[in-house]
């Protein structure tokens, strides 16, 4: 079945513990990107990726790392979390040869509590 | 910096009744448009989309939108809606350098 998974479902965790959210697609799509979403600000793009080893900034990267060793997996890093990060995250990723120009399909989310 | 804007954060309706939900983007040369639904506790999945060509698009669940160049607007409607249409709808834009910006979202909730 052609999906995107993230791990884990729900975290809770503690200000400074430094923690990954991992994701992967088996669709051999190219473009990946990660969002946040809280409410009354709709979806906000974190970082996104074209393809291995190519990432860039969205709108909202401050205190977040990404790293794309690996077509398949763009795993989310918060290296020393913070309360205002606790948020529900969305993982995507969009056809090859679109771009991003194209219909994205989302993980189940990850619903993250920084105390 | 291109941006969307969702007018309507709450729209309610009665079941079977048309529904119009607003989306306004910022002008583009290029425009690649969307419609995400969130159904509760679910992630998003796609209504429809406007990539290029008619501007009248459909989509899934007897949704439509149409995209008008000139008033920079991808309105979504729907002609009868059911209590299983209730949930969040996000309008979303490519932008031109690669990102995707979504609008705030508009929560659909349906009457009986």
């Amino acid at each position: 079945e052609a999906q995107v998974t993230q791990n884990p479902r729900y975290l809770i965790t503690v200000t400074g513990k430094k923690l990954t959210v991992t994701c992967s697609q088996n669709m051999n799509h190219e473009y990946m990107s990660w969002y946040r979403q809280d409410p009354g600000l709709g979806l906000r793009q974190i970082y996104y990726s074209m393809n291995v080893e190519v990432t860039d900034k969205g709108d909202v990267p401050e205190g977040y790392k990404v790293s794309r060793k690996e077509k398949r997996n763009f795993p989310l890093i918060l290296e020393s979390p913070s309360p205002n990060q606790t948020s529900l995250y969305f993982c995507a990723s969009s056809p090859p040869l679109a771009g991003g120009r194209d219909e994205q399909f989302f993980g189940p989310g990850t619903r993250l509590t920084v105390l | 910096a291109q941006s969307v804007t969702q007018l309507d954060s709450q729209v309610p309706v009665f079941e079977e009744a048309p529904v119009e939900l607003r989306c306004n983007y910022s002008s583009s040369v290029s425009v690649y448009l969307f419609w995400y639904v969130q159904y509760p506790n679910q992630g998003l999945q796609l209504l429809l989309k406007y990539l290029s060509g008619s501007t009248l698009v459909k989509g899934i669940n007897g949704f439509e939108a149409e995209f008008n160049k000139s008033q920079t607007s991808f309105h979504l409607r729907k002609p009868s809606v059911h209590i299983s249409d209730t949930a969040e709808y996000f309008c979303a834009v490519y932008s031109s350098a690669s990102k995707i910006i979504f609008g705030s979202g508009t929560r659909l909730s349906i009457r009986p």
